[in-house]
């Protein structure tokens, strides 16, 4: 069992759809990441969570200490919403992290 | 830009040659990595840096050196490519702690070993 899980591993949604992504993780973390990475293209980082919830325009991320569990929802998605969405968990002592596989979301007109 | 500037974007390599790969920051941050991506696999981590002077092995180090030259570069050198290396490599910088925009990756180096 991978100590970070993310489902589902592929998502197609219409545009305008609001869409979740959700991420398990079995480790103790300092902190969640959520990252994107468009096809060919290198990796951003949307969101860094320990505790509660972030928004940045039309992505909200949330994240559940007790449960181990974090989520990343999009709002009115839109077609350049496609990508891989990655959650990662940074363990602290040493900012190493360790990634879920991603998810593969297209957002169709 | 501010940002994590790898180089090569792309190479070729013949099985048993050399190379290395080049990472710089300009963001004063203490933590760099140097992260594979495998089709169907997650990102994983060959070796970091905490700190200028220190290097660390990461999840699967084996088959590659680095050198933290200053607290700006960060160098990968696989000293005798194999096919198992084809791969994306990425760069990664943080600082250390917890930091709000969190991690910076460079653009990516595709590389395929023949």
């Amino acid at each position: 069992k991978n100590e970070v899980e993310q489902s589902p591993q592929n998502l197609t949604a219409q545009e305008g759809e609001f869409i979740t992504i959700n991420c398990s993780y079995s480790v103790g973390i300092s902190a969640l990441h959520w990252l994107q990475q468009h096809p060919g293209g290198g990796i951003v980082s949307l969101f860094m969570l320990s505790s509660g919830k972030k928004k940045h325009g039309r992505l909200i991320a949330t994240i559940n200490i007790q449960e181990k569990h974090s989520s990343l929802h999009i709002t009115a998605s839109h077609p350049r919403d496609s990508a891989v969405y990655i959650c990662a968990a940074d363990g602290g002592a040493t900012n190493k992290l360790i990634f879920g596989t991603g998810t593969l979301l297209a957002v169709q007109p | 830009n501010a940002g994590v500037t790898q180089t090569p974007k792309f190479q070729v390599l013949k099985t048993g040659q050399s190379m290395t790969l080049q990472c710089a920051q300009d963001m004063n941050h203490n933590s760099m990595y140097w992260y594979r991506q495998d089709p169907g696999m997650g990102l994983r981590l060959i070796y970091y840096s905490a700190s200028e002077g220190t290097t660390d092995k990461g999840e699967v180090p084996n088959g590659y050196n680095v050198s933290r030259l200053n607290k700006r570069e960060f160098s990968l050198r696989l000293e005798s490519a194999a096919p198992s290396q084809t791969s994306v490599y990425f760069c990664a910088s943080s600082e250390w702690g917890p930091q709000v925009d969190g991690y910076t990756f460079g653009s990516g180096t595709r590389l395929t070993v023949v």
